[in-house]
């Protein structure tokens, strides 16, 4: 499967634990974006990554979210005491250089889940 | 106001019906998204399109970048078309609430 790999596809996390979000993007491509699905509500783009460096995190909150795509290994998205706001579907797309005219590729998300 | 504007929101048709999903945006774009999103699944991309016409099956995807505007038509449809469609501006995409398709046999 030459796709977007996100795992797992489903996450259970207790209030106060760390939560760990993957993301293997399609062969070739070195752009990866992540995004966040509240329940109820539309798509918000969260963070965008090339190899070893952040380029926009604008839509990340302040605390709590990291993102990293290492130069070797997926891009990890990296939820440190998770409260029951977090619960939503992680979608994680990458594409093979930047631009608007350049499709983005999606993975099937990861559903976190917050008790 | 939403920098990107769906209607409608919800949109029930009998199979066999053409329809119609609206898109209007207020920011400067180059290019177009158009996505669809079954239940509990993942996310796929229909189109990305930056002037005119496009069309894959029984999708057709108009886009007029004077007007901030854009369509996604779907002919003839099916049961299998409901899903949430979704339209999706700029390289870091700004995304439509989506519009909650359903089509009953």
């Amino acid at each position: 499967n030459a796709g977007v790999m996100q795992n797992p596809r489903h996450l259970v996390r207790r209030r106060g634990q760390e939560a760990r979000l993957r993301c293997s993007p399609m062969k070739g491509h070195s752009h990866v974006y992540w995004y966040r699905q509240l329940p109820e509500e539309g798509l918000k783009f969260m963070v965008y990554l090339q190899k070893e460096n952040i380029i926009d995190e604008s839509g990340m909150p302040k605390e709590r979210f990291s993102a990293e795509f290492p130069k070797e290994g997926p891009s990890i998205l990296r939820i440190q005491q998770v409260v029951r706001g977090d619960s939503a579907a992680y979608f994680c797309a990458s594409s093979r250089v930047q631009g608007d005219l350049e499709p983005q590729h999606f993975g099937d998300g990861t559903r976190l889940s917050i008790l | 106001k939403n920098e990107v504007e769906q209607s409608p929101q919800n949109l029930t048709a009998q199979e066999g019906e053409f329809i119609t999903i609206n898109c209007s945006y207020s920011v400067g774009i180059s290019a177009l998204h158009w996505l669809q999103q079954h239940p509990g699944g993942g996310i796929v991309s229909l189109f990305m399109l930056s002037s005119g016409k496009k069309k894959h099956g029984r999708l057709i995807a108009t886009i007029n970048i004077q007007e901030k505007h854009s369509s996604l038509h779907i002919t003839a449809s099916h049961p299998r078309d409901s899903a949430v469609y979704i339209c999706a501006v700029t390289d870091k995409l700004i995304f439509g609430t989506g519009t909650r398709l359903q089509v009953f046999p």
